[in-house]
């Protein structure tokens, strides 16, 4: 089956540190990533949606100069958490669709991202 | 914005009994996803339904998409403790498929 890659898995830093998150697609062309954020005891929550050699649209709040988001190919996108604090602390994960009709998206296992 | 009702929220339940979980829409969606999500770990691909009516198993597992296209259920069949973790249904309304909306997770406790 479909299998999405997702490093590091967990990462711990310092506030003001930025934190790059990717996003791999293994055995498939993905032609739209997506990125999600997850609290705890919470459900997913949409941050942007990423096509590859475009750039990336962001869902109402999320800002994009503090979630970078680069999708330079069809089998990878990259997440970067810029100047990282606190609040940002969270479950970030990311998802694949590949083309086709009634493709699901299948998700990474996630990041969780802790700044200290 | 487009919700999911999904409920219930969680279950205790004993090794061996069924289990049903469903989920609402206000509006109508053209997919119905459920996924399967383990602490720590990103969700899995449990059951996908296209089609309003729809029923499909995956081993123990029946989900259905409801012919109002607006509600889906999961039933799991004979429980066993590896089933717990949180289950979410998911949907696609509008013609983008990025449009993927989550319920919010039914968490399942299984007791040996």
């Amino acid at each position: 089956g479909a299998v999405v890659s997702q490093h590091p898995s967990w990462v711990i830093c310092k506030s003001g540190t930025s934190v790059k998150i990717e996003c791999r697609s293994l055995d498939f062309q993905a032609t739209t990533m997506f990125w999600y954020r997850q609290f705890p005891k919470q459900s997913l929550m949409l941050m942007a949606t990423s096509n590859e050699g475009s750039k990336a649209t962001y869902e109402q709040g999320v800002e994009k100069d503090k979630f970078l988001i680069n999708h330079a190919s069809l089998t990878l996108s990259t997440l970067t958490v810029t100047s990282a604090h606190p609040e940002d602390s969270s479950f970030y994960i990311c998802s694949a669709e590949s083309k086709g009709k009634d493709q699901p998206q299948h998700f990474g296992d996630g990041t969780r991202l802790s700044i200290l | 914005g487009q919700q999911l009702n999904q409920s219930p929220q969680s279950m205790f339940i004993q090794e061996g009994e069924d289990v049903s979980m469903n989920c609402t829409s206000s509006s109508i969606f053209n997919t119905w996803l459920w996924y399967k999500q383990d602490p720590g770990e990103g969700p899995v691909l449990l059951i996908a339904l296209y089609k309003a009516g729809e029923l499909t198993s995956n081993g123990r597992l029946t989900a259905q998409f409801g012919i109002t296209r607006k509600d889906s259920f999961l039933n799991i069949s004979a429980s066993i403790p590896s089933d717990v973790g949180i289950y979410f249904c998911a949907g696609y309304y509008g013609g983008s498929q990025g449009n993927l909306i989550f319920g919010k997770g039914t968490k399942l406790s299984v007791k040996p």
